[in-house]
């Protein structure tokens, strides 16, 4: 599976859009991307993923570049509950199970 | 709760002594996985069962550790002889396969502590 990258931590103020960045540049055609989150002590839950377009549900939008090299996680308005760590992950099929999570972005929501 | 449930939810051990956790999916899930995450990192892959067989067991850090599913439903991961490196939070998921988004469901987790 391609690698991703993603900034280590990231601040956010409560009510304001939080934009989460990932890079893919080594992302294959027919890998997906597929973005989880992380509160503290629990375990990881599912936001949201794609392939080619941009897609919205009623956690969070991800916008997909054109080269799908990046792609960018947008919390619409940020609450103290979102404050968690963010892991975008790229996967060849909807069941592959080997998730790759690396590290993430921990993101702060502060009120 | 409809969820993926983790027992016990803490347990602390001695070094060299054996240990149980226990994963009960969704029902109806017949994929179960599960995934180990050490302090400040992300979980990784350590083993996949369909139904009662387990797929891919390429994770299992070595032979102290053996995860069994013998009715396609519970499953429980075991590991002998433990070490202080153990020492993780064991995540268990279970997913349906072939529909929806190909989501994994995840429990809280199995804290364990090797004294």
């Amino acid at each position: 599976d391609a690698k991703t990258t993603q900034p280590p931590s990231m601040d956010c103020a409560e009510g304001r859009a939080a934009n989460l960045p990932c890079n893919h540049s080594t992302i294959s055609g027919n890998e997906y991307v597929y973005w989880y989150r992380q509160i503290h002590s629990q375990g990881p839950q599912y936001i949201i993923h794609g392939l080619k377009n941009n897609e919205t549900n009623e956690m969070a939008s991800l916008i997909i570049t054109e080269d799908r090299k990046s792609s960018t996680l947008i919390l619409p308005h940020a609450t103290l509950r979102d404050t968690a760590v963010y892991y975008c992950i790229v996967r060849v099929a909807l069941n592959d199970y080997k998730l790759s999570f690396g590290a993430g972005t921990t993101v702060t929501v502060r009120a | 709760g409809a969820g993926v449930s983790q027992t016990p939810s803490n347990k602390v051990t001695e070094k060299g002594k054996y240990v149980e956790l226990r994963c009960d999916p969704i029902s109806g899930h017949t994929a179960l996985y599960w995934y180990r995450q050490s302090l400040g990192q992300g979980p990784e892959f350590l083993i996949y069962f369909q139904g009662t067989g387990a797929a891919d067991d390429s994770g299992l850090p070595n032979d102290r550790f053996f995860a069994v599913r013998p009715e396609g439903s519970v499953s429980t991961l075991k590991i002998q002889r433990t070490e202080r490196g153990d020492s993780a939070v064991y995540l268990c998921a279970s997913s349906l396969v072939g529909a929806g988004t190909g989501e994994l469901f995840f429990g809280e987790g199995s804290r364990l502590t090797v004294l």
